[in-house]
């Protein structure tokens, strides 16, 4: 019973599409986001959705669109993919519960990216 | 500009001594301090935290210490086992930025027989 399951686990895609990551959570969180794992190995946000209202938007091309239709799963749609957006994508959960105090972010096993 | 350094990319400790990483942060706002362990093709699992308010934090074989007058936290864990071996990422946060987690850029750890 994974609690944060990414799809797919690789992609392999010409430069120009267009593909989608799917996220999916199932330990009742309120939050989900969007991190970014670049060749250098460094962990940075992308997006994060708080009860399907986007609350964070780092500075992403708007080529990127996260998409979420309940508050268990929060999807990223990528357009127009370029050589840069290879990089491993890790979706993650937290509880935002007022008077829960700082919760941990829970993390999916990542999607390897690789643009040709 | 990075907030969260990690200065050690790698350390190597032999089993049952203890292994120490460390971490320094320069945003004073961080107010939350996590550590994850990350095996390769997976996602980083968390370890365990630290809110600004304690400055000792211990779970198990994990401690973690915070002196935020020095900017600084350490990971210790002992006695440290083989299964330890992965990368280490500490992640801070600060109340009102919305969970937003910036990491460090990792310190692999082997732990050799």
């Amino acid at each position: 019973d994974t609690a944060v399951s990414q799809t797919p686990k690789y992609l392999v895609t010409q430069m120009g599409n267009d593909k989608s990551i799917k996220c999916e959570q199932n330990l009742g969180h309120d939050t989900m986001y969007w991190y970014k794992q670049d060749s250098k190995k460094f962990l940075k946000i992308m997006f994060s959705y708080n009860n399907k209202e986007l609350i964070i938007n780092e500075t992403v091309p708007n080529r990127f669109s996260p998409k979420s239709p309940d508050k268990a799963h929060l999807n990223l749609h990528i357009n127009s993919l370029e050589l840069g957006d290879s990089a491993v994508y890790f979706c993650a959960s937290s509880s935002t519960a007022k008077g829960a105090g700082a919760q941990p972010q829970h993390f999916g096993d990542g999607t390897r990216l690789s643009i040709l | 500009d990075q907030q969260v350094k990690q200065n050690s990319p790698s350390l190597s400790v032999q089993e049952g001594r203890i292994s120490i990483l460390n971490c320094d942060y320069t945003n004073s706002m961080f107010d939350y301090f996590l550590w994850y362990k990350k095996y390769p093709a997976e996602g980083p699992t968390f370890l365990i935290s630290i809110s600004s308010i304690k400055d000792k934090n211990e779970d198990g074989r994990f401690t973690v210490f915070l002196n935020k007058s020095a900017k600084h936290l350490s990971l210790h864990i002992v006695p440290s086992q083989p299964g330890d071996s992965a990368v280490y990422f500490c992640a801070a946060s600060s109340t009102g930025t919305a969970s937003k987690l910036t990491f460090g850029t990792g310190t692999r750890l082997q732990v050799t027989l």
